[in-house]
C-alpha cells in the first residue's frame, strides 16, 4: 500500500522569501502524485498533478513540483511567496493501473509574514 | 457546472442519532469517495465507489454506509453518531479517462459535523 510523509507540520515564511515544501512517498513504482492547497474554511484545490514525463511539473499560482525517483520525493516549490498563499497544503499518492484511492500526507501549514 | 455539492454544510447531531450527509457531482465521474478530516491526520478514506452499484471500504469505515444507486449521488450514512465522528467531510470525485485513473480528484466544500 501506498503511503506519503510530509515532515513539516508547519512552516513560515516572509512574504517575498521562497519556499519549499517536503513530500516523500513509499510505493513501489511510480506513483501518480498531487499537490492539494486548502484555504480556511474551504474544500481543496488541485495545485499541481505528476503522472509520467517530464519531472518538472509546473502548476497554478506560480508552483511548481519536481519528481525525483531516486529519493522517493516530490517537493513542492514557489519562487517568491505573497501574503494569500497561507494555507494548508496536502500532498498525495494514487497507484497507476487501478481504481485507486489517493492518499494523502497530513498536511503543511504555511505562515506568511509580511 | 457546479462541480461536486455537499450538504449540508454544518450540522450538529446528538449521540446516537442517525443521520445522511449528501454528494452530489455533474462531471459525470465514475469514481466518488468519502474522506474525513481530523487536526494532524491529514485526510483519511472512508469509503469509496468506482461507479454505481460498486462501493467499497477505505481505511476507516466502521460507523459510516455508503450506496450508490446513480452516478450523480453518493451519500454517507451515519447510523448512530458518537463523539468520535466529529469532524470535517469531505467527497471528491474522479474521472476515469481512456480507462486510466491518472485523474485528480475534485473536491466538494466540506461538511463540518459535531457529535454532542
Amino acid at each position: 500500500a501506498q503511503s506519503v510523509t510530509q515532515p513539516d507540520i508547519h512552516i513560515t515564511v516572509s512574504e517575498g522569501a521562497s519556499l519549499e515544501l517536503r513530500c516523500n512517498y513509499s510505493y513501489g513504482a511510480t506513483p501518480y502524485l498531487f499537490w492539494y492547497v486548502q484555504s480556511p474554511g474551504q474544500g481543496l484545490q488541485l495545485l499541481l498533478k505528476y503522472f509520467s514525463g517530464d519531472t518538472l511539473v509546473q502548476g497554478i499560482k506560480g508552483f511548481e513540483a519536481e519528481f525525483k525517483r531516486s529519493q522517493s520525493s516530490f517537493n513542492l516549490r514557489k519562487p517568491s511567496v505573497h501574503w494569500s498563499d497561507a494555507a494548508e497544503y496536502f500532498c498525495a499518492v494514487g497507484a497507476p493501473g487501478t481504481a485507486s484511492k489517493l492518499t494523502f500526507g497530513t498536511g503543511t501549514r504555511l505562515q506568511v509574514t509580511l | 457546472n457546479a462541480g461536486v455539492t455537499q450538504t449540508p454544510k454544518f450540522q450538529v447531531l446528538k449521540t446516537g442519532q442517525s443521520m445522511t450527509l449528501q454528494c452530489a457531482q455533474d462531471m459525470n465521474h465514475e469514481y466518488m469517495s468519502w474522506y474525513r478530516q481530523d487536526p494532524g491526520m491529514g485526510l483519511r478514506l472512508i469509503h469509496y465507489s468506482v461507479g454505481a452499484g460498486i462501493t467499497d471500504q477505505g481505511e476507516v469505515p466502521n460507523g459510516y454506509n455508503v450506496s450508490r444507486s446513480t452516478t450523480e449521488d453518493f451519500p454517507l450514512r451515519l447510523l448512530s453518531a458518537a463523539p468520535s465522528q466529529t469532524s470535517v467531510y469531505f467527497c471528491a470525485s474522479r474521472l476515469r479517462a481512456a480507462g486510466q485513473w491518472n485523474t485528480e480528484a475534485f473536491f466538494g466544500q466540506g461538511t463540518r459535523l459535531t457529535v454532542v
